[in-house]
């Protein structure tokens, strides 16, 4: 089956700074979506892009389908933002959706 | 829109006793998730379902774990002789259909003792 790997796994920031998380995946996929999970463990659907950029806020997402992998961007960090992003594709049209194993991202004030 | 509705939110049962989880989709969603999530772990799929149709079940998942959508719309998860590798957080998604976002419910937290 498809592999999903997320790079960093962890990551400490101080507040304000940016950071980048990325998302390969081993085969050809049909859509990806970037989640946050918060510390009270509710998961958040940030963006839907199965390929090109999108921006809403702080936050901005590019999926390069030819090449196989995402990347999120986080720019000025705030404490909000500390907690676990997933990455997560479905191959076909009637295929489950996977999840990678996520990075942890701590803000520090 | 009320979102993703899971009951309870937390399980506390002993280990040899069934259990069921509830979940109600976003209405007129068509599509139902049911994943699992362990400690410092991604979401792991468990099945799906396009309205009553379960599509696909994980081969991680034993005979002892069984979903149900009636008429497309509520789903239950059943765990029948519950273990304590069992204990985890139940999820459960609903998107409005293929190619659309995923939305979470809060989850059931499930104590096996």
């Amino acid at each position: 089956g498809i592999q999903v790997e997320q790079s960093p796994p962890d990551l400490i920031l101080q507040e304000g700074a940016n950071s980048t998380l990325r998302c390969n995946f081993s085969d050809s996929v049909n859509n990806l979506q970037w989640f946050h999970q918060n510390p009270w463990g509710q998961l958040i659907n940030l963006f839907y892009i199965p390929s090109g950029t999108k921006q809403n806020g702080r936050l901005s997402a590019t999926t390069v389908a030819t090449e196989r992998y995402s990347l999120l961007y986080i720019s000025s960090s705030q404490t909000t933002d500390s907690g676990v992003y997933f990455c997560a594709v479905e191959v076909n049209r009637d295929d489950k959706i996977i999840f990678g194993k996520g990075t942890r991202l701590h803000i520090l004030p | 829109d009320t979102g993703v509705s899971q009951d309870p939110r937390h399980k506390i049962t002993k280990r040899g006793q069934n259990v069921t989880f509830r979940c109600d989709p976003i209405s007129e969603h068509n599509r139902l998730y049911w994943y699992r999530q362990t400690l410092g772990q991604g979401p792991e799929f468990l099945t799906y379902f396009q309205n009553e149709a379960q599509l696909e079940k994980s081969r991680l998942l034993s005979d002892r774990f069984s979903a149900e959508r009636p008429k497309g719309s509520f789903s239950t998860l059943e765990i029948q002789r519950t273990e304590q590798g069992d204990s985890a957080m139940y999820l459960c998604a609903s998107s409005a259909r293929y190619n659309s976002p995923l939305h979470f419910g809060n989850g059931t937290r499930l104590t096996v003792t």
